[in-house]
């Protein structure tokens, strides 16, 4: 059980907006560290979509942006497309662990 | 243009000690700041952080795995090598290594991983 809370799944309409939220502590989001997200396309490998709470890496469309506040921090889509369906993760650093940890991923429909 | 590709062994059997090799391109592990992680993902399940080396040869490892873990580097080679002990079969997965500049925080390039099962 990962100490990065996502929802496990997350579904919207194309041309929707959606949240994935990134619960965490005072051992690591709320103790400041940064997070990041990552978009895994069924069958590949991880994707940096959102780093440092919310800068985007270049060629990420403006449609992902990320947002942290206390303990937790969010992903947002808008515009939804069909290519968007993927697994969805939030990574931080935990002082507790003296690790860098992962949430449980989110897996994200598009109906 | 940055890449990175594991390789080692498909198949190890149990108590056997697996190694993985990371060879990678387009940066180079001497930049102050540049840092190479390896990371796992079991089947349907969740990714976990094993182990980072830095550019000045500091070296970091997930806590629960901290003895079994060795990482180290070859920069000549571009090389990074991860060594996993005593292997078991919760420990079949697909590794993956990764880029995380300090400037990014984050695993900003990712190899294709390799799939490693364990079992008898």
């Amino acid at each position: 059980q990962s100490v990065l809370t996502q929802p496990p799944s997350v579904s919207g309409a194309p041309g929707q907006r959606v949240t994935i939220s990134c619960t965490g502590s005072s051992s690591n989001i709320g103790a400041r560290y940064d997070v990041h997200w990552y978009q895994q396309l069924p069958g590949t490998a991880p994707q940096l979509l959102i780093y440092h709470n919310t800068n985007r890496p270049s060629g990420v469309p403006d449609r992902f942006s990320g947002s942290k506040s206390g303990s937790s921090a969010s992903l947002a889509i808008t515009g939804l497309q069909a290519e968007d369906e993927a697994d969805y993760y939030c990574q931080s650093y935990d002082s507790s662990l003296g690790a860098w940890v992962f949430g449980g991923g989110t897996k994200l429909t598009v109906l | 243009q940055v890449t990175l590709k594991e390789s080692g062994p498909a198949l190890v059997k149990p108590t056997q000690t697996l190694t993985l090799t990371c060879t990678f391109s387009g940066f180079s592990l001497s930049s102050t700041g540049m840092r190479v992680a390896w990371i796992r993902q079991p089947p349907g399940k969740a990714l976990e952080w094993l182990a980072r080396i830095d550019w000045n040869d500091d070296k970091f490892y997930n806590t629960s795995l901290k003895t079994r873990l060795t990482i180290s580097k070859d920069t000549s080679k571009n090389h990074v090598v991860l060594t996993m002990a005593n292997m078991d079969p919760v420990d079949t997965a697909t590794y993956y290594c990764a880029r995380t500049p300090m400037v990014i925080g984050g695993f900003d390039m990712w190899g294709q991983g390799t799939t490693v099962t364990v079992s008898s």
